[in-house]
């Protein structure tokens, strides 16, 4: 089964600080890809999403990341961070694609980053 | 609106006690899919279903029954609650595996 590594438990940062999440993965064949962002107290909401094509995705709220195959990394970046950007951020793999069974290890989440900005 | 509906929210109960979390979607996904969150671990899958009458085995399933007769319910069953599954629960449904999950707003178990 594949495994997914977040290299930031928690992250501190300043308001107008540039952000930068690693997130890397072990599968080797075809993966979905997905950033969530859970605010204190409340569900997971999707960030953005890789399946193919422009390994560079933007998503909500100024949010984008990089897919990088080679180094079997999906970073999390934002330019300008906020203090509403506080929240937990986690990373999500599932194998995908004629390689991967159909999927059938499901989707395998991070252990997640913790992100606090302050003002 | 589209959302993931799960009940209760909150619950305090006792070893041994069966029990049973609802989970209901308005999306007429066909994933479904349930997870626990604890800290420093993240979410782990529990249970998932690709549709009516099939469900599949996630990570850590010991303790867990699920059942999926309809489309839109997908309820989590705790047989004998023992006080190791204290945890947040998280109910997710997606139009297919590979898809992204629209999650409810989250049950929190404590069992004593």
């Amino acid at each position: 089964a594949q495994s997914v590594s977040q290299h930031n438990h928690h992250v501190i940062l300043s308001e107008a600080a540039s952000l930068e999440l690693g997130c890397n993965y072990s599968y080797g064949g075809t993966v979905n890809l997905f950033w969530y962002v859970q605010y204190p107290g409340q569900h997971l909401q999707l960030l953005l999403k890789y399946f193919s094509g422009d390994p560079l995705v933007k998503g909500i709220k100024g949010f984008e990341a990089e897919f990088i195959k080679s180094k079997f990394s999906f970073n999390l970046r934002k330019p300008s961070v906020q203090w509403s950007d506080t929240a937990e951020y986690f990373c999500a793999v599932i194998p995908w694609g004629p390689d991967s069974g159909g999927g059938a290890d499901g989707l395998t989440f991070g252990k997640g980053t913790h992100l606090i900005i302050q003002p | 609106e589209a959302q993931v509906t799960q009940n209760p929210r909150y619950l305090i109960t006792v070893t041994g006690k069966k029990l049973t979390v609802t989970c209901s979607q308005n999306m007429n996904h066909e994933y479904m899919s349930w997870y626990r969150q604890d800290p420093g671990l993240g979410l782990r899958q529990i249970y998932y279903s690709m549709n009516v009458e099939v469900t599949d085995k996630g990570d850590v399933p010991e303790g867990y029954k699920v059942s999926r007769k309809e489309k839109r319910n997908f309820p989590l069953i705790l047989e004998s609650p023992s006080p190791n599954q204290t945890s947040l629960y998280f109910c997710a449904s997606s139009l297919g595996l590979g898809q992204p999950q629209h999650f409810g707003d989250g049950t929190r178990l404590s069992i004593l």
